[in-house]
């Protein structure tokens, strides 16, 4: 069965601090990894990622993946409030009909 | 362009009741998919829809139902409720199948009780 595992489950950090996310999966036939953000009602799309080593940056937020480790980072530089989340990661299972997600980590950023 | 949108946003039935949640994609896409939120599973599949056919079903009871219109639109239908179905229900739409990138409409919460 696939498996996405997110660490920390949660985070609390001041304004303007920097933040790495984890994200680990165990899928079969891997095709992509897809992060999150969801505030109130629906996760929002953030980065879809497909390639080993290359890294997608939007603003402040950036993440990469290693194929080989099995892994996927989020970091987020000069955090705010409105970065205030819960951050998924999740991946596409056989075939790509569903999205297996990770919990999520909970991150809250202190004014 | 639109997104996905969800009606209705809030629902409040009884146990042994049946409901019927509706999902309309973004535009030109053609698979929608539905999750259930909960805060101790967390997200999780349920089934998704492309041309009016179910691809594939997570592990939900068969109470759990759903279906695709010509147009896209999609219905969940949820029978003889149970409280443990109270839940947020999210769907996502995408361009197609194969096409990872699944957007998300804003979710309908149900409470059973």
């Amino acid at each position: 069965e696939d498996k996405v595992v997110q660490s920390p489950l949660s985070l609390v950090v001041h304004e303007g601090d920097t933040v790495t996310l984890n994200c680990s999966y165990e899928v079969t036939n891997f095709r992509s990894l897809l992060w999150y953000k969801q505030e109130k009602k629906a996760p929002t799309f953030l980065f879809m990622l497909t390639s080993s080593g290359i890294e997608k940056k939007s603003g402040r937020l950036s993440s990469i993946l290693d194929k080989k480790e099995l892994f996927s980072i989020l970091n987020i530089t000069a955090t705010q409030t409105g970065d205030s989340a819960v951050y998924l990661c999740a991946a596409p299972g056989f075939g790509n009909e569903k999205l297996t997600f990770g919990t999520g980590t909970r991150l809250t950023i202190i004014p | 362009k639109a997104g996905v949108t969800q009606t209705p946003r809030y629902l409040i039935k009884t146990r042994g009741q049946q409901v019927t949640l509706s999902c309309s994609p973004i535009s030109g896409h053609r698979s929608v998919s539905w999750y259930q939120q909960t805060p101790g599973q967390g997200l999780q599949f349920l089934f998704e829809y492309f041309s009016e056919t179910q691809r594939n079903k997570g592990n939900f009871p068969g109470r759990f139902s759903g279906r695709q219109f010509s147009n896209s639109r999609s219905e969940m239908n949820v029978s003889t409720l149970e409280l443990g179905d109270s839940a947020l229900y999210l769907c996502a739409s995408s361009l197609g199948h194969f096409q990872e990138t699944q957007y998300f409409g804003p979710g309908t919460r149900l409470l059973v009780l």
